[in-house]
This record gives C-alpha cells, sequence and structure tokens, in this order.
C-alpha cells in the first residue's frame, strides 16, 4: 500500500459525459501528478500540481482539467467523454516538486479504471 | 525533449535463470533519475530500483540490478534467480532533476517466468 488513495477503483460511463477522479496523496506529499495508461501502453504524464498550483503540464487534452484543494487532494475532470478517453488513471504524489528530497520519488495510487462506452 | 524507449515488447525466462531488460533513453541533461517500476496484474506500480545519473555506481536492490551506461544511454534491468512472482509488465522511467518533474515513461516490457 503506497499510502495514495484514488476513487473510484471503476468507472463506467457514456461518451459525452463527465466524470471526476480523485486522489488524496501521502500523509505529508505536497505534490500530485496524474498519468493516464491507456490499454498496453505506457503511462502519459497529464498534469502536477504543487501545493495547489499547477506546476507542469503534459499531454492533457483541453476536454481534461484538475485542481489541487486546500486539504492537498487533488480532482481531475474529464468532460465531453470519448472512447479513445478509455485508460487506466493514475494518480502520484511525491514530497516536493524540486530538489529538496533528492529523488523525489513518486508513490503510485491503485488507479481508476475508466471505460467509456 | 527526452524520450525512453524499450525494445523488448515481451521476454520469457525460466524460473531461477537470469532475465536482462533494455532501455534507452534520449535527454540533453546531464542531471537526472532513472527508475524501473513493475506493474502486476493488479496494475499497481512498484518500484523496483532507482539510478542517480551522476553516480557511476550501479544501483543494486537484492536479485535487482542494473547496468547505467550514461554515455551510451543505456539503462538495462536484470533480474537474477528469477521467481514466479516477477511475472509483471516492466517499466523504465526518466526524470529530470531539474524542472519539471514528471516521469517519461518507456512502453514497457512483459515479463513471463517459465516454471
Amino acid at each position: 500500500d503506497s499510502g495514495v488513495t484514488q476513487t473510484p477503483k471503476h468507472l463506467i460511463t457514456a461518451t459525452g459525459q463527465r466524470v471526476t477522479l480523485r486522489c488524496s496523496p501521502r500523509s505529508g506529499d505536497l505534490s500530485v501528478y496524474w498519468y493516464q495508461q491507456s490499454l498496453d501502453q505506457g503511462l502519459q504524464f497529464l498534469i502536477q500540481y504543487y501545493n495547489g498550483e499547477e506546476r507542469a503540464k503534459g499531454n492533457i487534452l483541453e476536454r481534461f482539467s484538475a485542481q489541487q484543494f486546500p486539504d492537498l487532494h487533488s480532482e481531475l475532470n474529464l468532460s465531453s467523454l470519448e472512447l479513445g478517453d478509455s485508460a487506466l488513471y493514475f494518480c502520484a504524489s511525491s514530497v516536493a516538486g524540486g530538489r529538496i528530497v533528492s529523488y523525489n520519488e513518486q508513490f503510485f495510487g491503485p488507479g481508476t479504471r475508466l471505460t467509456v462506452l | 525533449a527526452q524520450t525512453v524507449t524499450q525494445s523488448q515488447p515481451e521476454m520469457s525466462v525460466q524460473e531461477a535463470e537470469t532475465v536482462t531488460l533494455s532501455c534507452t533513453y534520449d535527454t540533453s541533461e546531464s542531471d537526472y533519475y532513472l527508475f524501473w517500476y513493475k506493474q502486476p496484474p493488479s496494475r499497481q506500480m512498484i518500484l523496483v530500483i532507482r539510478q542517480e545519473a551522476y553516480k557511476q555506481q550501479n544501483a543494486t536492490e537484492n536479485r535487482f540490478s542494473v547496468n547505467f551506461q550514461k554515455a551510451a544511454k543505456s539503462f538495462s534491468l536484470k533480474i537474477s534467480d528469477s521467481q514466479l512472482g516477477d511475472a509483471a509488465m516492466y517499466f523504465c522511467a526518466y526524470r529530470s532533476a531539474s524542472g519539471t518533474y514528471k516521469y517519461i515513461f518507456g512502453t514497457g516490457t512483459r515479463l513471463k517466468v517459465l516454471a
């Protein structure tokens, strides 16, 4: 158990709908990262937040948005869903977003499996 | 931009034998970190081993070791005395030591362990 929690574990929805994925980082971690893993693919970085502020953006679609709240939990919002959005969405957390901790190791949550029908 | 390449989609190894998974990367940075993650059927991402680019010594964690060749931009994972529980997808990942701290993952190698 990494200490990172994600809800829900599974989500099935229809095209055109909007969903929200939730992530609670490990206690003490300030940074949250979101990744998308499509079938049999590697993880694609979507976005990073550090202490409530957006720190880095990756291949995140305009239909997707995220935020990190004062209690440090984060939500990833996916709207106008398409079949191709079906994937496993991982959240990871780390202590910091810089060199404060040399490795800045990311601890991954169990993922949310999104199925768009 | 940095890239990570894993050229072996699938590998097989006999139980108790040794297997090496390949990973190459491309970067213009001199300071970075490299990781191997294991993803079993549960889909949980589990850190196997890490390597700091400025360290010449290869990292070792029990049966797992790496061969880090900085000039060649190569970072292979050696699993010794393979066990059935080692069967999983293995991902190589790169992380810059400055700027953004996102991980860049390879496409993975599926490792099968034969009894």
